[in-house]
């Protein structure tokens, strides 16, 4: 069974311009998540979604980054325009199933973005 | 609030050796589900192990095993007879139902194992 599967894997932009990175989840995963990863750091998440449903956004900063997941199965995170502190990893993650606590989420290689 | 700390950042043993890395976590339910992730070179985040807050019972698997106590809030994650490919970054997480179902990470702890 295929992983989840981000592209691409390394991004460099100039500050201000668009960028966009794009996941796969694990076939049959309802619940898909982008987190970030700043060097050093663990992940935090940027946001959930359950099918097509962002069931939680708090953390995005919605002036730059937007997310979407047509149909329930793919996504697409963009950030609009990059700043310099926007380097870092975007990770995606999905999980069987919607809410409960007992299951695990299974993360993609992340994407490396680099901001100059 | 929910926080996981992860005191040591970066450690270096000999292939062999055993060593443990240190996990403290905060939550005020009671509820919750501790985990284990490895981060290898190549980026993703390989789950290891899930464990939930009522069940206290020590788990091997293999070479690894994890020791879970409430009373310190710890869930330590030890390796036995280190190889050269357990050097990876290794994050302790905490999702509980206060969270919004998010998983709460701590910064990680790099492991090197030199032959």
């Amino acid at each position: 069974e295929a992983g989840v599967v981000q592209s691409p894997r390394y991004k460099i932009i100039e500050k201000k311009q668009p960028v966009a990175f794009w996941c796969n989840p694990i076939s049959g995963h309802n619940t898909l998540y982008w987190y970030r990863q700043n060097l050093g750091q663990g992940p935090e998440l940027l946001i959930r979604y359950e099918n097509e449903e962002a069931v939680d956004d708090s953390q995005l900063p919605k002036d730059r980054f937007s997310a979407e997941r047509l149909k329930g199965v793919d996504s697409t995170l963009k950030i609009q325009p990059a700043e310099l502190g926007d380097s870092a990893v975007y990770l995606c993650a999905s999980k069987k199933g919607l809410g409960g606590l007992n299951t695990e989420a299974f993360f993609g290689q992340g994407t490396r973005l680099t901001v100059v | 609030a929910q926080k996981v700390t992860q005191a040591q950042t970066e450690i270096s043993v000999v292939e062999k050796e055993d060593v443990t890395l240190d996990c403290v976590y905060e939550t005020r339910d009671t509820t919750y589900y501790l985990f284990w992730y490895k981060q290898p070179p190549s980026g993703e985040l390989v789950f290891l192990i899930r464990r939930n807050s009522f069940d206290e019972q020590n788990e091997i698997s293999g070479r690894y095993s994890w020791n879970f106590q409430k009373s310190t809030s710890s869930f330590n994650f030890t390796i036995t007879a280190s190889q050269v490919v357990d050097s990876a970054v290794y994050f302790c997480a905490l999702r509980d139902q206060g969270g919004s179902e998010k998983l709460v990470f701590g910064k990680g702890m790099k492991l090197t194992v030199n032959p």
